[in-house]
């Protein structure tokens, strides 16, 4: 199966900081999410970018398809930021999705 | 988007025992999906489920384990059976057109 890999596992930074995280996967994909899972255990939406540039806010997202890999970029980190960044893979709508083991932000005040 | 109700939110059960996670979804979708995250895990799909045929089981999940129902295109359920202190998760739920979004999870502590 199709495997993802992301960079780096663990980050902590000072509120304020900017922030890049990686995605790379090892096949060709028609589905491409970015999730923050806060706290209390729920999944938030970020982005659907199986290819392209999208931002939203403070959040933008990079999927370069040709060259199987995705990034997020968080500038001016706020302490609510927290929490576990996770990015999935699919074929499609009819496929289920294949998660990477995320990464770890702690933002400090 | 799709608005996903999960039921219970949280449970502890004893071993032995078996627990039915509902979802509800506020459209009708023909692919239910079921995940596992494990403590300080990323998630697992355990299952695809199709309204009107059997559920699709990912490896190293079974029927017998997992029994999961769809009696129509708007609802699903999961039974985490005959439970052991290694079952204990967040289970979710989660539909896709093009973009999935997933219920807010049922933690499940088995002791």
């Amino acid at each position: 199966g199709i495997q993802v890999e992301q960079s780096p596992p663990d980050l902590i930074l000072q509120e304020g900081a900017n922030s890049t995280l990686r995605c790379n996967f090892s096949d060709s994909v028609n589905n491409l999410q970015w999730f923050h899972q806060n706290p209390w255990g729920q999944l938030i939406n970020l982005f659907y970018i199986p290819s392209g540039t999208k931002q939203n806010g403070r959040l933008s997202a990079t999927t370069v398809a040709t060259e199987r890999y995705s990034l997020l970029y968080i500038s001016s980190s706020q302490t609510t930021d927290s929490g576990v960044y996770f990015c999935a893979v699919g074929g499609g709508g009819a496929d289920g999705l294949t998660f990477g083991k995320g990464t770890h932000l702690i933002i400090q005040p | 988007s799709a608005v996903i109700s999960q039921k219970p939110s949280r449970d502890i059960c004893q071993r032995g025992t078996s627990l039915t996670i509902q979802c509800q979804v506020d459209s009708q979708v023909t692919m239910m999906f079921w995940y596992r995250q494990q403590p300080g895990q990323s998630l697992t799909l355990i299952a695809t489920a199709n309204q009107g045929s059997e559920a699709t089981y990912e490896s190293g999940f079974v029927i017998d384990k997992f029994p999961i129902s769809r009696p129509n295109l708007t609802f699903s359920t999961l039974t985490v059976s005959n439970m052991s202190p290694e079952d204990s998760s967040i289970y979710l739920c989660s539909v896709a057109h093009t973009e999935a979004f997933f219920g807010q999870g049922t933690r499940l502590t088995v002791v």
